[in-house]
C-alpha cells in the first residue's frame, strides 16, 4: 500500500535558522511527491512536487525539497526560516490514477 | 480568477440531521475529492469522482454520500448515519490524465454537531 510518514509532529525553530521538515514515502513504481502548507482555518496550498529528473526542487516562498530514492525521503527545506512560515504542513504521495496520499502533517513553529 | 469555493464556511448540525456541503469550481478540471481533516490525523479520503456521472468510495466513505451531475459541482452530504461528524471538511480538484497533477483546495468547511 502506498503511504507517507511524517516522523515529526511539531518542528521549532528560530527566525533565520535553516529549517528541515522530514517525509518518507512507500510507493510501488515511481513516486510522484508534493508539499502543502496549509494556514489556520484554510485550505491547502501547493508549495512544490517532484515528478523526474533533478532531486532538488524549488518551490514557492523560498521552500526546497531534496528527492533521495535510496531513502525514500522527500525532505522539505528552507535555508533561513521566517515567522510567516508558521503553520501546518503536509507531504503526500499520488500513486499512478489514484488520489494523494498524504502525511498527517507537521506543525512548524517559527520563534521570533 | 479561477478556483474552487466552498460553503458555508461554518455550518452546525443536530443530531439526526443530514446536511449538504457544497463545492464549486471554474477551473474546468475532470476530476474532484473529498477529504476529512481532523486533529494529528491528516487528510482521510471520503470520495472522489474522476468524471461526471461517476464516483468511487474513499478510505472513510461510511455515512456520506456524494453527486457528479455537473463537472463543476460535487456535493458532499453528511448523512445521519455519520456518527462522529464533527471535522474540517476539504474539498479539492485537478486535472486528469495523469499522477502528475497535485490538487487545488477550497478553503473548508467546518462542520460541528451541536
Amino acid at each position: 500500500a502506498q503511504s507517507v510518514a511524517q516522523p515529526e509532529d511539531q518542528v521549532n525553530v528560530a527566525e533565520g535558522n535553516p529549517l528541515t521538515v522530514k517525509c518518507t514515502y512507500s510507493v510501488s513504481g515511481n513516486p510522484y511527491l508534493f508539499w502543502y502548507v496549509q494556514y489556520p482555518n484554510r485550505g491547502l496550498q501547493f508549495l512544490l512536487k517532484y515528478i523526474t529528473g533533478d532531486n532538488l526542487v524549488k518551490g514557492s516562498y523560498g521552500f526546497e525539497a531534496e528527492f533521495n530514492k535510496s531513502q525514500t525521503s522527500f525532505h522539505l527545506k528552507k535555508p533561513s526560516a521566517l515567522v510567516s512560515d508558521s503553520a501546518l504542513y503536509f507531504c503526500a504521495v499520488r500513486p499512478w490514477n489514484t488520489p494523494l496520499v498524504f502525511g498527517k502533517g507537521t506543525r512548524l513553529s517559527v520563534i521570533a | 480568477d479561477g478556483g474552487i469555493t466552498q460553503s458555508p464556511k461554518y455550518l452546525f448540525r443536530k443530531e439526526g440531521q443530514n446536511v449538504t456541503l457544497s463545492c464549486e469550481q471554474n477551473l474546468n478540471h475532470d476530476a474532484m475529492y473529498w477529504y476529512r481533516q481532523d486533529p494529528g490525523q491528516g487528510l482521510r479520503l471520503i470520495y472522489y469522482s474522476q468524471i461526471v456521472n461517476d464516483f468511487q468510495k474513499g478510505d472513510i466513505a461510511e455515512g456520506y454520500s456524494v453527486s457528479r451531475e455537473k463537472k463543476e459541482s460535487f456535493p458532499l452530504t453528511v448523512t445521519s448515519a455519520q456518527k462522529n461528524p464533527t471535522a474540517f471538511y476539504l474539498c479539492a480538484s485537478s486535472s486528469a490524465g495523469g499522477s502528475s497533477y497535485g490538487y487545488t483546495f477550497g478553503s473548508g468547511t467546518r462542520l460541528t454537531v451541536v
